[in-house]
């Protein structure tokens, strides 16, 4: 299996202007979680996705930034306008969660590479 | 919002070494998560437990859900150990998710010498 494809591995734009970051989750897998990584503030969830419907968007900045999930093999997470504060490293993770009795606790979460995005 | 501590924020051992990290959290979790990022940035999933203790090679991964604390033990520590290790956890299911995003602790910056 490839695991998790984000593309690019890097991008370097100037403010303002827009930045699309793309996943493509593990086959088979029907969650996907975008992640964000600083070094002032560590990892922090942005937003996720169960069977490509948005759960939960409340870590996702402001409404610059928006996601979408049209099928379930793609991702992308878009941020327009983009400014420097943006600078960051973006993971894109997936799961599988089955039957929530069976598997209560859900379950391993794999993350592709990251995208380091530099905005100037 | 679940709060996830970890210690020691920055950590230096020489080779052969028994290495502890710690990770706290303040309210119940469905699972916690050790993960492991390289100096190249790329994040693997170590474990994922809920209750007592799991091992892989010479790491050993244990959680008390009472006390709310998890542990990571690295057995005879190589440099290739070296890494930044990631607690985060998941919140209880009852919260009404199914896949539920991480919360995650700021890392343990581990450097092992030869």
């Amino acid at each position: 299996d490839a695991g998790v494809i984000q593309s690019p591995r890097h991008e370097v734009t100037e403010m303002g202007q827009e930045v699309t970051l793309r996943c493509k989750p593990i086959s088979g897998h029907n969650s996907l979680f975008w992640y964000r990584q600083t070094m002032m503030r560590g990892l922090e969830l942005l937003i996720y996705f169960n069977n490509n419907v948005p759960i939960d968007d409340s870590g996702m900045p402001e409404d610059r930034f928006s996601a979408k999930m049209p099928n379930a093999s793609f991702s992308t997470l878009k941020i327009q306008p983009s400014e420097p504060r943006d600078s960051a490293v973006y993971f894109c993770a997936s799961s599988f969660i089955g039957d929530l009795l069976l598997a209560p606790m859900g379950n391993e979460q794999f993350f592709g590479p990251g995208t380091r995005l530099t905005v100037l | 919002k679940n709060e996830v501590e970890q210690s020691p924020q920055n950590l230096t051992a020489q080779e052969g070494e028994f290495i502890t990290i710690n990770c706290s959290y303040s309210v119940g979790i469905s699972a916690l998560h050790w993960l492991q990022q390289h100096p190249g940035g790329g994040i693997v999933s170590l474990f994922m437990l809920s209750s007592g203790k799991k091992k892989h090679g010479r790491l050993i991964a244990t959680i008390n859900i009472q006390e709310k604390h998890s542990s990571l033990h690295i057995t005879a520590s190589h440099p290739r150990d070296s890494a930044v290790y990631i607690c985060a956890v998941g919140p209880p299911m009852y919260s009404g998710g199914g896949a539920d995003g991480l919360t995650f602790g700021k890392g343990t910056h581990l450097i092992i010498q030869p």
